[in-house]
């Protein structure tokens, strides 16, 4: 089955600063990554995706990129602020099933 | 768009009782999820049904917990007797029916069993 492993799992910047979350994930035959914020207390939240037939995705101050031959894949958080304090989490959709494998999460923290 | 709904939001209980947690999916989501968040294991997939019907029930812990899906518009998931250990918050989450589809979360139920 996939196996997804996420680096760092705390991450600290200061406002205006760029952030980088970094996924690994074991199974070549994966094609879908979603990437979830949660903030405390709250439910997780789609903030981007990504499939594999593109490599790179933006959306304002959020990229993801996938590079599926190496099997890893990032988020990019660019001029960063409090509000974007939160844990995120990056997931691979196991092929052939339609359940997602999550990361074990990173908690950034944004200081003004 | 409602969203996913979860009932209750929070629940807390002594040990032995019966919980039960309630989910209505997303109107014309054919897939239905239902994860536990803990600190120690993170977000564990417990088990997901597909058009009412249980697809994966690998990781539902023991046979204290049982889930069902009576119809496409709600689902429940039970545990009995309840002990401290399950005291986590439970989430459900609903995908349309393709592939490369995203799952949509409800707020989660924080359950508390002392």
């Amino acid at each position: 089955g996939e196996n997804v492993e996420q680096h760092p799992s705390t991450l600290s910047v200061q406002e205006g600063d760029s952030a980088v979350i970094k996924c690994t994930y074991s199974d070549s035959a994966s094609n879908y990554f979603p990437w979830y914020k949660q903030e405390l207390g709250k439910r997780p939240q789609l903030i981007i995706d990504i499939r594999s037939n593109v490599g790179e995705k933006k959306d304002q101050r959020i990229a993801v990129t996938l590079n599926k031959t190496a099997k890893h894949f990032s988020l990019h958080i660019t001029e960063t602020q409090p509000e974007d304090s939160a844990v995120y989490f990056c997931a691979a959709e196991e092929a052939g099933f339609q359940k997602l494998v999550f990361g074990t999460g990173t908690r950034l923290l944004v200081s003004p | 768009d409602a969203g996913v709904i979860q009932s209750p939001r929070h629940e807390v209980t002594e040990m032995g009782q019966e919980v039960t947690l309630r989910c209505k999916p997303i109107s014309g989501h054919d897939y239905l999820f239902w994860y536990r968040q803990t600190m120690m294991r993170g977000l564990e997939l417990l088990i997901y049904f597909n058009n009412n019907v249980p697809i994966d029930d690998s990781g539902m812990p023991e046979d204290r917990f049982s889930a069902k899906m009576p119809n496409a518009s709600f689902s429940t998931l039970k545990i009995q007797p309840s002990e401290p250990r399950d005291s986590a918050v439970y989430f459900c989450a609903s995908s349309l029916l393709y592939s490369n589809q995203p799952q949509h979360f409800g707020d989660g139920t924080r359950l508390s069993i002392l």
